[in-house]
């Protein structure tokens, strides 16, 4: 149980584009959802918390107007990249947590978006 | 806020024990937490401790909590190479998690 999955895998794009990824909890409702970005060799840096039907609450200094966040049900989050540009090329990781769950911090995590911005 | 570190590289023999330690800085975090990112992967949560605990074992894994200390550390009994990945410990605050930099284990045959 606890899984999420995320899609695209991986995208290519052009600069100046738009880019969505998606973040689904397929067999439990998430609670909170919440956004990363990991740099190679480094640790998550969080970006975002977002919980269902509310604005997402962004860490500082992550442009919320770049990185827009969309929370529309219990079980799908979005990520979109706006206006991408070669510095927003990064590993993107979503996870939720799992009312339910042993610990109700828990975050189950999906197998992440790699982003390239040409 | 809460800063959890962790060493960078930990090298072993397969079918010895690794043991992966952490440190970090809030005594208010209720649960501490190791994760497992293969390359080009997600996380995958390995196990947990709540704070209350000093140990927690689950198969070949082991937790140690030293709550005084605010050390935390993980035993892998019978590393296999198949655990070579890089580990994450994190500490729970207000919510969030904060994450050590990642221990890269090499799982030597």
């Amino acid at each position: 149980g606890a899984v999420v999955s995320q899609h695209p895998s991986w995208v290519i794009c052009k600069s100046g584009t738009s880019v969505k990824i998606e973040c689904r909890s397929l067999d439990f409702q998430a609670t909170t959802m919440f956004w990363y970005r990991q740099f190679p060799k480094q640790s998550l840096m969080l970006m975002a918390t977002s919980n269902e039907g509310s604005k997402a609450t962004y860490e500082q200094g992550v442009e919320k107007d770049k990185f827009l966040i969309n929370h529309a049900s219990l079980t799908l989050s979005t990520l979109t990249v706006t206006s991408a540009h070669p510095e927003d090329s990064s590993f993107y990781i979503c996870s939720a947590t799992h009312a339910a769950s042993g610990s109700g911090e828990t975050q189950y995590f999906g197998p992440g978006t790699r982003l390239l911005v040409l | 806020g809460e800063d959890v570190e962790q060493s960078l590289f930990l090298s072993v023999r397969e079918g010895d024990s690794s043991v992966i330690n952490c440190t970090y800085t809030d005594s208010s975090s209720t649960y501490l937490y190791w994760y497992k990112q293969e390359p080009g992967a997600g996380l995958q949560l390995l196990t947990y401790i709540f704070s209350n605990m000093d140990m927690k074992q689950d198969q070949r894994l082991t937790v140690l909590l030293n709550k005084k200390d605010k050390h935390l550390s993980l035993r892998i009994a019978d590393t296999q190479t198949g655990d070579s990945a890089i580990y994450f410990c994190a500490a729970s605050q207000g919510g969030k998690l904060i994450f050590g930099q990642g221990t890269e284990l090499s799982v030597k045959p």
